[in-house]
């Protein structure tokens, strides 16, 4: 099992559709979670942590679910402007390693269309 | 607010060449990252290091170096350019390892071998 792994997408909806994201990590001592956004030819940034709690900002709500170790992204009413890549990241909850300490999905493009 | 400063944005190497990828910050940030994305792959470490003096291999280490002499510098080194090694480098930096802080990238340095 990958370390990380996301919805293969791509996903193409319309303005104002909900869309969301999934994400599955495998390693149960990881203690931070994050969503990232990636537009094309640009770097990442970072979107939203997501807590235990589940968040939300504005149009954006993360939830995480420890005991399947899983993590989701909800974007509803979506706009042309959220188009672009989500990575699910995750802290590898270990010192070292050739991983390092955030461990990348390969990310899930999203193409919103008028 | 500089943050992540990479240089250069694009570059064409030929085969057998070498070059070095700039990478400072202004954050104080003792951990510092370099990644290559390549199409459809998501983000893979190449080095990081955890403050001056102390770097380590990452997931894809072979034909990279790294130096860190400085906080604020991490520049990244190719010896001997092989057209495997065109993609797009990104530099990272945050401020903490295990706690849930984001990670802030550079712009990116588009890189093609020929």
């Amino acid at each position: 099992r990958k370390e990380v792994e996301q919805d293969p997408g791509p996903f193409n909806v319309p303005e104002g559709a909900t869309v969301a994201f999934n994400c599955t990590y495998s390693n149960s001592a990881s203690q931070s979670f994050f969503w990232y956004r990636q537009d094309c030819r640009k770097e990442p940034k970072l979107l939203m942590s997501v807590y235990s709690s589940g968040n939300e900002d504005g149009r954006f709500t993360a939830q995480l679910n420890r005991a399947s170790q899983y993590i989701s992204l909800l974007i509803r009413d979506s706009k042309l402007s959220d188009s672009a890549t989500y990575l699910c990241v995750v802290n590898s909850g270990r010192y070292g390693g050739s991983q390092g300490n955030l461990i990348f999905g390969k990310g899930t493009k999203l193409s919103v269309k008028p | 607010n500089a943050g992540v400063t990479q240089t250069p944005k694009f570059r064409i190497l030929k085969i057998g060449q070498s070059m070095t990828l700039q990478c400072t910050q202004d954050m104080n940030h003792n951990y510092m990252y370099w990644y290559r994305q390549d199409p459809g792959m998501g983000l893979k470490l190449i080095y990081y290091s955890v403050g001056a003096g102390i770097t380590d291999k990452g997931e894809v280490p072979n034909g990279y170096n790294v130096s860190r002499s400085t906080t604020e510098d991490f520049p990244l080194r190719l010896e001997l350019a092989a057209p495997s090694q065109t993609s797009v480098y990104f530099c990272a930096s945050s401020y903490s390892w295990d706690r849930a802080t984001e990670a802030f990238f550079g712009q990116g340095t588009r890189l093609t071998v020929v």
